[in-house]
C-alpha cells in the first residue's frame, strides 16, 4: 500500500504564500489530489493533478509534482483565515477499486 | 453541502455496545465509503460498496461490518466496541465504483465515543 507522509502543523501570517508538502512511496496512482477539512466537517476536494503533468494552477492554488522525488506540495497564495483548516494529499488505490489512502495531514494555521 | 448524509452526528456509548452509524449517499452516487478518523491512525479507508456489493475493502476489523441496500443508503455496523474505537466515522460517495478519477464526496461524519 502506499506511504504517504505530510508535516503536521504549517503557520503563516494572512496574506503570505503557503506550501503544503507530500511524500509518497506508491508512484503509481494517475491521479493525485488534496483535500481541505474544515472543523467539525468531513473533507472537501480542493484539487486534483494528473500523473503526468508537472504543474497545475487553480486560481489560488497550484500543485507541484515532482514523480522523481515522489514530492507533491500545494500552494496557497495570499492566504486568508478562512485557509485554516487540515489539508490531506490523497492517492488512489491500485487494485481497481475508487477508494483513497489520505496523507497524514497538515493543519494550516493562519495568523491575523 | 456535500450532500452525503451522515447520521448520528454524535454517539456516546460503553464498552463492549454495539452501534449502527448510517450513511445516505449522494443523489445518483453508487457507490459508498467509510473512513475511520483518529488522532493515532489518521484516516484510514474501511469498506467500499458499490451498488449494493462490496467492493473493495482497507482496514477494517473483523468486529465492524457494513451493507448498502437497495435504495443505495450505507450502514456501519461497530460491535463489542472498545476505548479505541473512539473516532471520526466518515462515509463519502461518488458516482461510480472504478475508474481513473476519484471524485468523493464525504459526508460530515459520526463522531463516536465509547467510555
Amino acid at each position: 500500500g502506499e506511504d504517504v507522509e505530510q508535516s503536521l502543523f504549517l503557520s503563516v501570517r494572512e496574506g503570505d504564500s503557503s506550501v503544503i508538502n507530500c511524500t509518497y512511496t506508491d508512484s503509481s496512482s494517475t491521479y493525485l489530489y488534496w483535500y481541505k477539512q474544515e472543523p467539525g466537517a468531513g473533507l472537501q476536494l480542493l484539487t486534483y493533478i494528473f500523473s503526468n503533468m508537472d504543474m497545475k494552477q487553480d486560481q489560488r492554488l497550484t500543485v507541484l509534482l515532482n514523480k522523481k522525488d515522489k514530492h507533491l506540495s500545494l500552494r496557497i497564495a495570499d492566504t486568508q483565515t478562512g485557509d485554516s483548516a487540515i489539508y490531506f494529499c490523497a492517492f488512489s488505490d491500485q487494485t481497481g477499486a475508487n477508494n483513497l489512502f489520505f496523507g497524514t495531514g497538515t493543519r494550516l494555521t493562519v495568523i491575523p | 453541502d456535500s450532500g452525503v448524509t451522515q447520521t448520528p452526528k454524535h454517539l456516546i456509548t460503553a464498552t463492549g455496545q454495539r452501534v449502527t452509524l448510517r450513511c445516505s449517499p449522494r443523489s445518483g452516487d453508487l457507490s459508498v465509503y467509510w473512513y475511520q478518523q483518529s488522532l493515532d491512525q489518521g484516516l484510514q479507508f474501511l469498506i467500499q460498496y458499490y451498488n449494493g456489493e462490496e467492493r473493495a475493502k482497507g482496514n477494517i476489523l473483523e468486529r465492524f461490518s457494513a451493507q448498502q441496500f437497495p435504495d443505495l443508503h450505507s450502514e456501519l455496523n461497530l460491535s463489542s466496541l472498545e476505548l479505541g474505537d473512539s473516532a471520526l466515522y466518515f462515509c463519502a460517495s461518488s458516482p461510480t465504483g472504478t475508474g481513473e478519477r476519484v471524485a468523493l464526496h464525504f459526508g460530515n461524519g459520526t463522531r463516536l465515543t465509547v467510555t
